[in-house]
């Protein structure tokens, strides 16, 4: 049921920057609603990485930022360290229906 | 520091009602501020959000779901819980129980539970 498209996966290697997308719609992004980014290591609950689109909860490294445009958001994380090896999904409000929605998951690969 | 807590059986029969608990430490529970929340997410799948309640018992669900599903909380408890309807195979899922924050007009899910894992089989 997710209406937030994103990239199956990603990579780079250390100390790269890399990129993911989250592309949505004028019901969901594109009607001013915030968007939000969770990091999911396998076998664990999502974290929230960023709100607000581009906020960070405190604890989540600089390295870690958001940015929305249009019907769409980015996260950019910069350095690229082993640890980032996760899952990653966006997140916004889709007025119709009225629900909380998330995008489709970023697997992020460090080579 | 607040920390949630889901429990309820692991395996549910097909067409049986699932029911879980989130147990809130931490007495957040009581402040109106908040919605709690549950969401699920199938194996190898991306996260559903599937209700949220407020301590006044007010509630909203995902219309998706909104036909087979009940919150309810209990601020003497702690707790607020979920009862899903006429499970099938495809409502097996590991289910979170999560925070609401508020931001501006909009809300995200700041705190988690661990998560348990339901899954529907005869």
């Amino acid at each position: 049921q997710s209406v937030l498209t994103q990239p199956p996966s990603v990579s780079g290697a250390p100390g790269q920057r890399v990129t993911i997308s989250c592309s949505g719609s004028s019901s969901n992004i594109g009607a001013g609603y915030d968007v939000h980014w969770y990091q999911q290591v396998p076998g664990t609950a999502p974290k929230v990485l960023i709100y607000g689109n581009n906020n960070r909860p405190s604890g989540v490294p600089d390295r870690f930022s958001g940015s929305k445009s249009g019907t769409s958001a980015s996260l950019a994380i910069t350095g690229l360290q082993a640890e980032d090896e996760a899952d990653y999904y966006c997140q916004s409000y889709d007025s119709s229906p009225s629900s909380y929605v998330f995008g489709t998951g970023t697997k992020v690969t460090v080579l | 520091q607040v920390q949630l807590q889901e429990s309820g059986p692991g395996l549910v029969k097909p067409s049986q009602t699932l029911s879980l608990t989130c147990s809130v430490s931490g007495g957040f529970i009581s402040d109106v501020d908040y919605y709690w929340s549950w969401l699920r997410q199938p194996a190898g799948k991306g996260l559903q959000w599937i209700g949220r309640i407020q301590i006044s018992g007010r509630t909203t669900y995902n219309p998706s779901l909104k036909s087979r599903v009940t919150m309810s909380v209990d601020t003497s408890r702690s707790q607020f819980s979920l009862k899903l309807s006429s499970v099938t195979a495809a409502d097996t899922a590991v289910y979170y129980c999560a925070k609401l924050e508020n931001w501006g007009l909009d809300w995200y899910f700041d705190l988690w539970g661990r998560g348990t894992l339901v899954i529907v089989s005869s």
